[in-house]
């Protein structure tokens, strides 16, 4: 069965204290794998979308990287405004368009 | 565009209630979904439809029916609704399988 981890579960940082944030999925083949962004009260906002081991995608202070088993959401000086629960979900290849959802990294950057 | 709408924001119901959970997207895509999100479970996708006419199965449907109206509405049912149907549902939609989804903000429903 698909799964997808996240971890850790919270992190806190400092303003502009860098770190990553970490999805490990098992899948017998992965389509493609999405990072979601969720403030309190409100639904996920689409980041990004990997498709193969290598890739790499930028926007503004994040950057995701996709390796064969897992993905990075690294956070480069991160501001008060980053904080949110980042969330990672992938698809497999020969079904439907079935996101499965890992239960997400709750990210609190202080002052 | 306002994307993806749902209504309404917020619902209480008693056990054996029923009540429809509305979604429309403005963005011309050809799926949809429906998902529920739980504490400490993630969103898990309950019914999908994946173009116009078509609507099938995910990972949580008993209990519900959907109906996709047209290419923009997509609606949930709870025929008779249970307090384990207390959670926030999410509406979605993506152009094609391939693609990103994209979110709606939410109906926080609780069944008592």
């Amino acid at each position: 069965e698909d799964q997808v981890t996240q971890s850790p579960e919270a992190l806190r940082l400092q303003e502009g204290e860098s770190s990553s944030l970490n999805c490990s999925y098992t899948v017998s083949g992965l389509r493609g794998l999405f990072w979601y962004r969720q403030d309190p009260g409100k639904g996920p906002e689409f980041l990004f979308t990997l498709y193969s081991a290598g890739e790499e995608k930028e926007k503004e202070r994040l950057k995701a990287t996709l390796t064969k088993k897992e993905s990075f959401l690294h956070i480069t000086a991160p501001k008060p405004e980053d904080s949110a629960t980042y969330l990672c979900a992938v698809t497999e290849t020969g079904t439907a368009s079935k996101l499965t959802f890992g239960t997400g990294t709750r990210l609190q950057v202080t002052l | 565009n306002a994307g993806v709408t749902q209504t309404p924001k917020f619902q209480v119901l008693k056990t054996g209630q029923s009540m429809t959970l509305q979604c429309a997207q403005d963005m011309n895509h050809n799926s949809m979904y429906w998902y529920r999100q739980d504490p400490g479970m993630g969103l898990r996708l309950i019914y999908y439809s994946a173009s116009e006419g078509t609507t099938d199965k995910g990972e949580v449907p008993n209990g519900y029916n959907v109906s996709r109206l047209n290419k923009r509405e997509f609606s949930l049912r709870l025929e008779s609704a249970a307090p384990s149907q207390t959670s926030v549902y999410f509406c979605a939609s993506s152009e094609g399988f391939r693609d990103a989804q994209y979110f709606g903000p939410g109906t926080r429903l609780l069944v008592l």
